[in-house]
């Protein structure tokens, strides 16, 4: 059973770039959710998404973005980036149940300068 | 607003018993999880309490009381590997599985 993988492990980007990272979902899983975690802090939800639709977003602005693809891998994308984006960025797949544990990759960690 | 509060740092020696407590104020309430963080790794799931009581895992256990919006993790037979952050988050959306996290407990075991 291959677990949750991420790409890139590391980024480094320059503030007003955009930005994609990538995530592999477990196999049998279909839905994913992006969290953000600053250095010290606990991971704050971005969205979720449910056979390709989006169904529960945080509280990001609109530039934050994402896809989710039909064999269930998605992708984040963050436009005009600014110095505060700097974070760890984690994907968490788990089965469509709500109440199942999520299952994290190791994140992109991405440095805005 | 939300808050979740845990003490930001536990110390405890090898062999003892940690709890790590955990006050929740949210807009919402779907149950609540706790997740282990080791230095650089991934979040892994360790327990979630969607009712009141305590739930056991190994030398884990996990409790909730839903009337007192609290919630605490209870590590026994400590081991250094234990030594990670610990973090309770709670499901706050009906039909989505997202949850809000507090800023995490470091537990540090010394021998």
């Amino acid at each position: 059973e291959t677990g949750v993988t991420q790409s890139p492990t590391h980024l480094i980007k320059t503030r007003g770039q955009q930005v994609t990272l990538r995530c592999s979902s477990q196999s049998g899983h279909n839905t994913v959710s992006w969290y953000q975690q600053a250095l010290g802090q606990g991971p704050q939800f971005i969205f979720q998404y449910y056979r390709e639709e989006e169904n529960g977003r945080g509280n990001f602005p609109p530039r934050f973005s994402g896809l989710q693809f039909p064999n269930y891998s998605s992708e984040l994308n963050v436009n005009a980036l600014e110095l505060d984006d700097s974070a760890l960025y984690l994907c968490a797949s788990s089965p469509g149940t709500v109440n199942s544990p999520l299952h994290f990759g190791n994140g992109t960690r991405l440095t805005v300068t | 607003g939300q808050s979740l509060e845990q003490p930001s740092e536990v110390t405890a020696v090898e062999g003892a018993i940690v709890q790590i407590n955990c006050t929740y104020q949210t807009s919402g309430f779907y149950g609540l999880s706790w997740y282990q963080q080791h230095d650089g790794g991934a979040p892994t799931f360790l327990s979630y309490n969607a009712l009141d009581g305590l739930e056991e895992t190994g030398r884990f256990s996990s409790f909730l009381s839903r009337s007192d919006s609290y919630g605490y993790l209870l590590l026994q037979e400590l081991q250094m590997k234990d030594s990670a952050s610990y973090f309770c988050a709670v499901r706050v959306q009906t039909g989505a599985n997202n949850l809000f996290f507090g800023t995490g407990t470091r537990l540090t075991v010394i021998p």
